[in-house]
């Protein structure tokens, strides 16, 4: 069965800072990748998605990058760190088709302070 | 650009209730919907996928309907229980970006 692994669970950091944050999919090959944030009191956001290894589509400008070096493996990073940056991140995978259903990861509270 | 609305933002219920949670988007052209489930701090668990050829999908207590005409699906919840409390987004994938657009969600408390 497939499963969809994130890490770290929580993160408090400074502004300025750097972040790498993990998320890694065992049990299917191919998988479409997602990141998105979830702020305070609001919806879903989108961050980023990738089809395949190297393919990168960022849909907000902003302070993070995301990079997909092996096929099952997705990370999501900042050079520094911005108040801003705070929320819940959900790492999310689904079958290459767009039929699929999403499954996400557990999360990653992150507080920048 | 497709937006996904859900009302209300946030219900309360007594226990044995039951209750229809609702979910609008603006663009007819999807792929499908899906309906999950947030508990606080968690992850979001999916609930039911409708394809856009369904009209609906049964699972258990939980009955979703799609109407892609109209640009509406409900999620009708059947015997509320305490452990129902959560929150139920609902997200479409754009036939014509293959991205997943989320609701802002409805926030469910039952009470025993």
């Amino acid at each position: 069965s497939q499963t969809i692994h994130q890490w770290p669970a929580t993160l408090v950091q400074p502004v300025g800072s750097p972040l790498s944050l993990e998320c890694t999919v065992e049990g299917t090959s191919n998988p479409n990748l997602y990141w998105y944030r979830q702020a305070a009191g609001r919806g879903l956001q989108l961050l980023f998605y990738s089809v395949g290894i190297g393919q990168i589509s960022s849909e907000v400008p902003q302070n993070l990058s995301a990079s997909r070096p092996q096929d099952r493996q997705f990370i999501l990073s900042s050079k520094k760190l911005l108040l801003s940056d705070s929320g819940f991140y959900l790492c999310a995978w689904s079958v290459r088709t767009h039929r699929g259903k999403l499954f996400f990861g557990s999360g990653t509270q992150l507080s920048v302070l | 650009k497709q937006e996904v609305t859900q009302i209300p933002a946030a219900l309360s219920v007594p226990e044995g209730e039951n209750l229809v949670l609702n979910c609008s988007f603006t663009d007819s052209a999807i792929y499908n919907l899906q309906w999950f489930r947030q508990d606080p701090g968690k992850g979001l668990t999916s609930l039911l996928l409708i394809q856009s050829s369904q009209r609906e999908q049964t699972s258990g207590r939980l009955n979703a309907s799609l109407d892609k005409s109209s640009g509406r699906s409900t999620l009708y919840i059947a015997a509320s229980q305490p452990g129902d409390s959560a929150t139920y987004l609902c997200a479409v994938i754009s036939s014509n970006t293959g991205k997943l657009i989320f609701g802002q969600g409805t926030t469910l408390q039952v009470k025993p």
